[in-house]
């Protein structure tokens, strides 16, 4: 069992509205990674924060917005909510910059949109 | 062009058998990761392996084995002696040193079969 903690774990949010996730990184990591992996997919990079600072963003419109506490905890904010939103939303605490080490996964939040 | 591809959709082997699951990555980065993780059911990335695009033996860790060509741009993982709670989806994953996020593969379905 990892460090990294994922609330809620399950999600029922109507289309139009707007939802935050929150993850508990891993003790001693300093970067944190969101990630969504629709039903039958690999998961897809949303962005990463370093130093409370986003670090990076991958093919994900502006409505897709995040936060990193000072304690390396950090919120998925999703405003305006589109039924193709529905997936699991993975939180992945790491090193930055260290491509040997692991990244830590949450157990993710399923936000189901209808 | 797809940083990592796997091929498998879903593969069948006999419990106490061995199996390998194919992984191939493209990337232009001299230094990278190549991670294997299983994802039960539950929904949690359960870290299994890590090869170093610098190694230069192939990772071990348990019945967990990382068959990497690096000519070929392959990372294979070897399962030896099947066991039924294997059976998950298991991901190949990337990451490249100039930036921290995590590739990942559609995905193989494993099933063990009693």
């Amino acid at each position: 069992e990892t460090g990294v903690t994922q609330s809620p774990t399950h999600l029922i949010k109507t289309r139009g509205q707007q939802v935050t996730l929150r993850c508990s990184s891993q003790s001693g990591h300093n970067t944190v990674s969101w990630y969504q992996q629709a039903l039958g997919q690999g998961p897809q990079f949303i962005f990463q924060y370093y130093r409370e600072e986003e670090n990076g963003r991958g093919n994900f419109p502006p409505r897709f917005s995040g936060l990193q506490f000072p304690n390396y905890s950090s919120e998925l904010n999703v405003n305006a909510l589109e039924l193709d939103d529905s997936a699991l939303y993975l939180c992945a605490s790491s090193f930055y910059r260290e491509t040997n080490t692991e990244a830590f996964f949450g157990q993710g939040t399923r936000l189901t949109v209808v | 062009a797809q940083k990592i591809t796997q091929t498998q959709p879903g593969m069948f082997v006999q419990e106490k058998e061995a199996v390998t699951l194919d992984c191939t990555y493209d990337t232009s980065d001299p230094s990278y990761g190549l991670f294997w993780y299983k994802q039960p059911s539950s929904g949690e990335m359960i870290f299994l392996i890590y090869q170093g695009s610098y190694d230069q033996q192939n990772a071990t860790e348990g019945r967990y084995s990382l068959n990497f060509q690096k000519a070929r741009k392959s990372a294979n993982l070897v399962i030896s002696a099947s066991q039924l709670g294997d059976s998950a989806m298991y991901f190949c994953a990337m990451r490249e040193r100039n930036f921290n996020k995590f590739y990942f593969g559609s995905g193989t379905k494993l099933n063990v079969k009693p």
